[in-house]
């Protein structure tokens, strides 16, 4: 079975610039999260999606972080403009229903450095 | 709001030492809770999880935990740790359907 597919693995970029995060969730996972992870800290939940629906996205900075998941598969994070406190692991994670009473299934993350 | 706190931030074990890292999670209802591993270069996994009923959890690898609902505690113990433990150890909880990680745990082997 498949795991989760992450893209891109590294990226560097100026702050103020753009920068976006693919995500192919597990096969038949029906929902999605995205996690940012600062150095020295746990996950931290950024939103997380049921099929093509947002869940809950509470935890995201709407006024620059933007996410979609279109067709209830893959998943798209976008970061526009960048700032220097954006650098992060962003991790995106499956599982197979709603709420967390089963496993979530993450991805190797993509790592944002912001200059 | 629901918070989970690690105090062991790194530790350094010898092979075979016996490991406890603690984890303390505050929320008032009912929880869920979960060790989550990140070995070198690999991606977070599932260790161990506690849904209910006995409260002495046992995951792969020779991993336990234990619930202690009057401590708010559960708290990730092997009897004999080997090289390959090296990690990073992430408590979670999921109480209101959000699930909340703590600021994890680097363990450190030497052999």
């Amino acid at each position: 079975e498949a795991g989760v597919a992450q893209s891109p693995r590294y990226k560097i970029i100026e702050k103020r610039q753009s920068v976006a995060f693919w995500c192919n969730p597990i096969s038949g996972h029906a929902t999605l999260y995205w996690y940012q992870q600062i150095l020295g800290q746990g996950p931290k939940l950024l939103i997380q999606f049921q099929n093509n629906g947002v869940v809950d996205d509470s935890q995201l900075p709407k006024d620059r972080f933007s996410a979609e998941r279109l067709k209830g598969v893959d998943s798209t994070l976008k970061i526009q403009p960048a700032k220097l406190e954006d650098s992060a692991v962003y991790l995106c994670a499956s599982s197979t229903r709603r709420g967390f009473t089963g496993e979530l299934f993450f991805g190797e993350g993509s790592r944002l450095t912001v200059l | 709001a629901q918070s989970v706190s690690q105090h062991n931030h790194h530790v350094i074990l010898s092979e075979a030492a016996s490991l406890e890292l603690g984890c303390n999670y505050s929320y008032g209802g009912t929880v869920n809770l979960f060790w989550y591993v990140q070995y070198p270069g690999q991606h977070l996994q599932l260790l161990l999880k506690y849904f209910s009923g006995d409260p002495l959890v046992k995951g792969i690898k020779g991993f336990e935990a234990e619930f202690i609902k009057s401590k708010f505690s559960f708290n990730l113990r092997k009897p004999s740790v080997q090289w390959s433990d090296t990690a990073e150890y992430f408590c979670a909880v999921n109480g209101n359907e959000k699930l909340t990680f703590g600021t994890g745990t680097r363990l450190t082997i030497i052999p």
